[in-house]
């Protein structure tokens, strides 16, 4: 079945942009009705969406974030990555790469996700 | 910008019913989807649209909607649903937001 595995440096220092990549495996990150996402999780705290992209390479970010994310997709390597520039101890966080399905155009959800990798911004 | 708004913790007797709720102005347009994380974990859908369930999520788990309020409701509450739940939803903009979560206790 479809799985998703996240991977990049699990510390960064301030300032620096935090790059992570999203492999997907078992199915094509090119199928229509499917966009794949980035969510994060500060330690103790809720999920924060981060962005989302679809293969064609059309981008929606979060408000908050916008100014320092960029999403990208490799669909030759079944990939996509994440980049957040200029970051500070608040970014520290687990990083989830997932499925967003549209089931209708009132009705989408994640459905896949995969395991998470945290990522620590300390000098 | 469109917020989601849940109560940040609720228990419930094992085996009894509980339901969650989920509050915001996009749920009037946009239905939201639920998601199970245990600690840990990574987290997982539970119910999405109207009343849907992914396959493998136990019946005891149902949703619906009215006006800007989505729920989640579980008859029959059992151990090992004691987790944080997550409501989701768009804007208009396509803007996704989730809510800040509850905190579910089996008692």
């Amino acid at each position: 079945q479809l799985q998703l595995q996240e991977s990049g440096p699990g510390l960064v220092k301030p300032s620096e942009t935090l790059s992570l990549t999203c492999t997907v495996s078992g199915g094509s990150i090119s199928s229509s009705s499917y966009y794949w996402g980035w969510i994060r999780q500060p330690p103790g705290k809720g999920l924060e969406w981060i962005g989302s992209i679809y293969y064609s390479g059309s981008t929606y970010y979060n408000p908050s974030l916008k100014s320092r994310v960029t999403i990208s997709v490799d669909t030759s390597k079944n990939q996509f990555s994440l980049k957040l520039s200029s970051v500070t101890a608040a970014d520290t966080a687990v990083y989830y790469c997932a499925r967003r399905v549209v089931v209708t155009a009132t009705s989408e959800a994640f459905d896949i996700w995969g395991q998470g990798t945290m990522v620590t911004v300390s000098s | 910008s469109s917020e989601l708004t849940q109560d940040p913790a609720v228990s419930v007797a094992l085996g009894q019913t509980v339901r969650i709720t989920c509050q915001g102005d996009s749920l009037r347009s946009y239905y939201a989807s639920w998601y199970q994380q245990k600690p840990g974990q990574a987290p997982v859908l539970v119910i999405y649209g109207k009343n849907n369930r992914p396959s493998g999520i136990p019946d005891r788990f149902s949703g619906s909607s009215s006006g800007n309020t989505a729920s989640l409701t579980i008859t029959g509450a059992q151990a090992e649903d004691e987790a944080d739940y997550y409501c989701n939803s768009r804007d208009s903009s396509a803007v996704k937001v989730f809510g800040g979560g509850t905190k579910l206790t089996v008692l």
